[in-house]
């Protein structure tokens, strides 16, 4: 079975650049698409991006100008990071897998982390 | 960005009861169409995707509809453990987006 598991600090300044970790265990990466969503305290939930194992990335608009994702797959991990952090970057960042269905015409997030509390503030 | 609009924001019933969520995309998504359960503390847990596949494991009392840009999510005989936060996404257009949620408390 597998498993996804976040870990990164739970307290960073303003203007500082956070960095997050996903650890797969209990299976291949092989694949799969690797995505990064986020929930502020009391809100909905914000696609912040995903990375292939090749590598390459596709990023939400909205964020695209501060994020960066990677992956290492001989270390089975994915990263974040996410630079020039305010108090609205504030929020739990789950990372999730992408599922693909029907020959790969569809897709959902089949797993998730259990996610890590980010908290933005001096 | 595609724009998903859930319907009701928030939603009271009793345990039984049959109950159906409404989820509205600015425009086609053809069935790239998502919902998911998540319980305060949790992370979101797939339970119907393409719009009408109901995800392994997942009890037969969730079904998945869609008629054009609208989309429902149905729960028939509500059981204590669905009572919950619902969302919905689409995966049709980047940036990916969810719905606003709804949320499900018992009456």
């Amino acid at each position: 079975q597998v498993q996804l598991q976040e870990s990164g600090p739970g307290l960073v300044k303003p203007s500082e650049t956070l960095s997050l970790t996903c650890s797969v265990s209990g299976g291949s990466m092989r694949n799969y698409y690797w995505n990064w969503v986020r929930q502020p305290p009391g809100k909905g939930l914000e696609w912040i991006g995903y990375v292939y194992q090749s590598g390459s990335a596709k990023y939400n608009p909205s964020l695209k100008s501060r994020v960066s994702m990677s992956v290492d797959t001989s270390k089975k991990q994915v990263s974040l990071e996410l630079s020039s952090l305010t108090a609205a970057d504030t929020a739990v960042y789950y990372c999730a897998r992408r599922r693909e269905y029907f020959d790969s015409t569809l897709d959902a997030y089949d797993i998730w982390g259990r996610g890590t509390r980010v908290t933005v503030s001096s | 960005d595609i724009l998903m609009t859930q319907s009701p924001s928030y939603l009271s019933a009793s345990l039984g009861d049959t109950v159906t969520i409404t989820c509205r995309a600015s425009q086609s998504i053809a069935k790239y169409l998502n919902w998911y359960q998540q319980k305060p503390g949790k992370a979101p847990q797939l339970l119907i995707y393409a719009a009408f596949a109901l995800e392994s494991g997942v009890p037969s009392r969730f079904t998945g509809g869609e008629s054009g840009t609208d989309f429902t999510l149905t729960i028939s005989g509500l059981q204590p453990e669905d009572f919950a936060t619902y969302y919905c996404q689409q995966t049709y257009g980047i940036p990916v987006t969810f719905g606003q949620g709804t949320r499900l408390d018992i009456k």
